[in-house]
């Protein structure tokens, strides 16, 4: 079946260093493919997202490339925030319906 | 306002004792989902529903029920709530429109504890 592995957290980084989050997935057809991130005490939002391979969805600086070849879709930032101090999940939808989660990483950013 | 609404925000209740939650959208969407999340392991799908007369089990749906008794309401029951149900809840929704790519858009959640 359909499954999205991320990398463990916690990440802990300092302000202004560069941030990758790692994501593959395991699915069949062409899925599309999502970074929701979840601050502190709210629900999930939507980050960004890419519908198709190569395609790269970007939003608030920060980055993911849908890589079919690899089945990756790593999130990456130049630049962290302290504000950006959340939890990020990968995740994948196929088949129009169903949205498969990863199991979130935290990221920490220190002033 | 918010576009998807949860109550409550918190609840903490006994082992044994019947529960709902409750989610309402104003997004005008027709699929609505139930969600949990336990630390380390991500979301787990507990019920969606398509349509109001169209409700689906998701990966975890033992020990839950659900009714969507409008297009904009969709609520959860723990007939019979156990400890292990502690956890937060989410609900969410989703447009079926073409092109839309089944995006999310989330509550606040609910911070369930069984006692």
């Amino acid at each position: 079946g359909n499954s999205v592995t991320q990398m463990e957290g916690p990440v802990t980084l300092s302000e202004e260093a560069f941030l990758t989050i790692n994501c593959t997935y395991t699915a069949t057809g062409y899925p599309s493919l999502f970074w929701y991130v979840q601050y502190p005490g709210e629900g999930l939002q939507l980050l960004l997202k890419a519908t198709k391979a190569d395609d790269k969805g970007s939003n608030k600086g920060f980055e993911a490339t849908y890589r079919k070849e690899t089945t990756s879709f790593h999130l990456e930032k130049g630049s962290v925030q302290v504000s950006d101090s959340a939890v990020y999940f990968c995740a994948l939808s196929s088949g129009g319906f169903k949205t498969i989660f990863g199991a979130g990483t935290r990221l920490f950013v220190k002033a | 306002d918010a576009d998807v609404t949860q109550t409550p925000r918190n609840r903490i209740t006994k082992t044994g004792k019947r529960i709902m939650l409750e989610c309402s959208q104003t997004k005008g969407h027709d699929r609505m989902y139930w969600y949990r999340q336990d630390p380390g392991l991500g979301l787990r799908l507990i019920y969606y529903s398509f349509d109001v007369k169209d409700i689906n089990k998701g990966e975890i749906s033992d020990g839950y029920s659900v009714s969507r008794q409008a297009q904009a309401k969709f609520s959860l029951s723990l007939e019979s709530a156990i400890p292990n149900q502690t956890a937060l809840y989410f609900c969410a929704t989703s447009d079926s429109a073409e092109g839309t790519y089944n995006e999310q858009f989330f509550g606040p959640g609910t911070r369930l504890t069984v006692l």
